[in-house]
């Protein structure tokens, strides 16, 4: 599975919005972007997946460069509750085992 | 609630214990998973059960030994742990087949090992 790359961690504040990147150079052409995120002492949340397209959803946005080699999460309007690790995750989709690989992901903390 | 439930959330045993986690998923998925995730590392993909079978295993040494009965149950059979052992172990399900296969995770289950 391609390797993804984040900053271990950044700021933002509460209320504003919070775009958190992801370099994935070698990503090949079956693998999709995964995004989770995971509160202190809780189980992974899944927040949103693409391929090529942007996507978004209830929680976030995901917006993948035209050349997939990198892709942005955005918070649109973080708060404190947000506040936790952000994992970004390539892989393929098979037909079964389709396990993560997770990174150190990007500690986020939202202050008010 | 992500339909995922683990027993018990945390667990403190002895080096000479035999115990068990239990992971029990209310989605209707038909794949699961077990996660480690130790104290300032990654988590760690341990095994993954696809239609009851189990279709991965990373290397994890004997002294874990997985079993999954059903589509919605999974066990973590642990005996003779080692303190290094001590970590969350996260429990994920997910529908393998489809255009929507994200895996759902479990809170977890503390465990230190004295």
């Amino acid at each position: 599975d391609a390797k993804t790359t984040q900053p271990p961690s950044m700021d933002c504040a509460e209320g504003r919005a919070a775009n958190l990147p992801c370099n994935h150079s070698t990503i090949s052409g079956n693998e999709y972007v995964y995004w989770y995120r995971q509160i202190h002492s809780q189980g992974p949340q899944y927040i949103i997946h693409g391929l090529k397209n942007n996507e978004t959803n209830e929680m976030a946005s995901l917006i993948i460069t035209e050349d997939r080699k990198s892709s942005t999460l955005i918070l649109p309007h973080a708060t404190l509750r947000d506040t936790a690790v952000y994992y970004c995750i390539v892989r393929p989709r098979k037909a079964a085992g389709n396990k993560l690989t997770f990174g150190g992901g990007t500690r986020v903390l939202v202050k008010p | 609630e992500t339909g995922v439930t683990q027993t018990p959330r945390h667990l403190v045993m002895g080096m000479t214990n035999k115990k068990s986690l239990k992971c029990e998923q209310h989605l209707g998925h038909n794949a699961m998973y077990w996660y480690k995730q130790s104290a300032k590392k990654p988590l760690e993909l341990m095994f993954v059960y696809s239609l009851e079978e189990r279709v991965e295993n990373n290397s994890v040494p004997s002294r874990f030994s997985p079993e999954c009965p059903n589509s919605s149950h999974l066990f973590l059979h642990l005996h003779t742990l080692q303190p290094e052992d001590s970590a969350l172990y996260l429990c994920a399900s997910s529908q393998e087949g489809t255009l929507l296969d994200t895996q759902y995770f479990g809170p977890g289950t503390r465990l230190t090992v004295l």
